[in-house]
């Protein structure tokens, strides 16, 4: 069964960096491009950009571009999202999923909550 | 403000049927066939419904359909049920920006 299993709640500082990750199981990791989206609090979902395991090719959609990178790790079948200086706004929940080319998500992980509060 | 239009918000009783719309333009929803519907239950994670536009992965109720007719896609939930209360958003890729786009969700309240 595929699976996308995300590292656990985090609180943090503004001014902190923070790198969370997803762990892939159940398919073939280089085959398919893993996506972020960002939901913050009682908001809808934003797609903040996407890797391709297999050549690391990487696109970030406008809103994101320079605020967070987005890495992949084929060794450990493992992507990863991370910032290097937090501020309150980065408050939400995250979620990775799975996407073929050209289409929307198929599988999610459960979600990371990063709250950023001084 | 969303790439997709959905409504804010639908209702209806158990056993009625409801459809959500997403509207989108050229470039995205009416351009491709990998429409796509998610429902996201209080504090879970998005689950996806439909794909393709119209089909259903395995285990999904086949109270839940889907179809496109030019820019628009359509969600129909027939014979509602309380635990269909929840979020739901459509999305598509989009040609315009190269990444996948959402609607801004639609909240189903089962009276």
């Amino acid at each position: 069964d595929v699976q996308l299993v995300q590292s656990g709640a985090e609180v943090k500082k503004p001014g902190e960096s923070l790198k969370i990750s997803c762990k892939a199981s159940g398919y073939s990791f280089t085959n398919y491009w893993i996506g972020w989206v960002r939901q913050m609090p009682g908001k809808g979902l934003e797609f903040m950009g996407v890797i391709y395991p297999g050549d690391s090719d990487t696109r970030y959609s406008p809103s994101f571009q320079g605020q967070v990178t987005i890495s992949a790790d084929k060794s450990i079948t493992t992507a990863s999202l991370q910032w290097s200086s937090l501020t309150a706004s980065d408050t939400a929940f995250y979620y990775c999923a799975r996407l073929k080319n050209r289409s929307p998500p198929d599988f999610w992980g459960q979600g990371t909550l990063v709250t950023v509060s001084s | 403000q969303s790439a997709l239009t959905q409504p804010a918000s639908v209702s209806g009783s158990p056993g009625q049927s409801i459809t959500i719309s997403c509207t989108g333009g050229s470039s995205d929803v009416g351009l491709y066939e990998s429409v796509s519907w998610f429902q996201q239950l209080p504090s879970k994670a998005p689950q996806l419904i439909i794909y393709d536009v119209s089909d259903r992965p395995s285990g999904v109720s086949n109270r839940f359909s889907g179809s496109k007719s030019g820019n628009t896609a359509s969600l129909t939930i027939s014979g509602l049920q309380a635990d269909d209360e929840a979020d739901y958003y459509c999305s598509s890729y989009s040609s315009t920006t190269a990444h996948v786009v959402f609607g801004g969700g639609t909240r189903l309240t089962v009276l």
